[in-house]
């Protein structure tokens, strides 16, 4: 089956550390996206990458990074330098990047709930 | 700069009823817009999408959409609510070679 893996689907930190968020997809897609939801906000752009070895920052990029080594894979590291990181994250994919995304659907995965103790 | 908008936080509705859910954007050109669905505890599906054309889209379980370029609405409706619709969702606009923005969600209650 062709979709999008997050893992964990809970995940807990304590405050000071980094974690990683893993995304994995085996739609073939050249764009992956993270975003994170936060109660009555809808989601907010964190990263995007329109290629592999490629990613831009989004909207709320500061405290975390990410890496693109691979196309199926696009982790996303919630730094300690993070003020707030306790949220639900997503992740997703689209055939193209931003730039050429006229029309394309983003696919989302199940997403991961961070929680910082 | 671009914004989505959901007027309502909360949609209540009884079963078998038709039901709206409201969505209005502000953005320049012509922008391309979608609806999602969030059920609980999941990620984000994809249910319609406006580009061009015809003004009243249908998408998957039954809902359908209908662009109006003069109130910049695209409000989501289903002729008949199932309880199964329960869920969160979600109006998007994906600018041309701008980011793609969310609005901050309606949930919706469909109650038997």
């Amino acid at each position: 089956d062709g979709g999008i893996t997050q893992s964990p689907k809970y995940l807990f930190r304590k405050e000071g550390q980094n974690v990683t968020l893993s995304c994995e997809q085996n739609l073939n897609h050249d764009a992956m996206y993270w975003y994170r939801q936060d109660p009555g906000q809808g989601l907010r752009l964190i990263y995007y990458s329109q290629i592999v070895n490629d990613f831009q920052k989004g909207d709320i990029a500061e405290g975390y990074s990410v890496s693109r080594e691979k196309k199926e894979s696009f982790p996303l590291t919630v730094t300690s330098a993070q003020k707030n990181p306790t949220a639900f994250y997503l992740c997703a994919s689209s055939p193209e990047g931003l730039a050429g995304a006229i029309t394309d659907t983003q696919y989302f995965g199940p997403g991961t709930r961070l929680t910082v103790l | 700069a671009q914004s989505v908008a959901q007027p309502e936080d909360q949609v209540n509705v009884a079963e078998g009823n038709p039901l709206t859910v409201k969505c209005t954007y502000s953005v320049s050109g012509n922008p391309y817009l979608f609806w999602y669905v969030q059920y609980p505890n999941r990620g984000l599906q994809f249910l319609l999408k406006y580009i061009t054309g015809d003004n009243l889209v249908k998408g998957s379980y039954g809902f359908e959409a209908e662009f109006n370029k003069s109130q910049t609405s695209f409000h989501l409706k289903k002729p008949s609510a199932l309880v199964s619709d329960s869920a969160l969702y979600f109006c998007a606009v994906d600018n041309y070679g701008q980011n793609f923005v969310f609005g901050p969600g309606t949930r919706l209650s469909v109650l038997p």
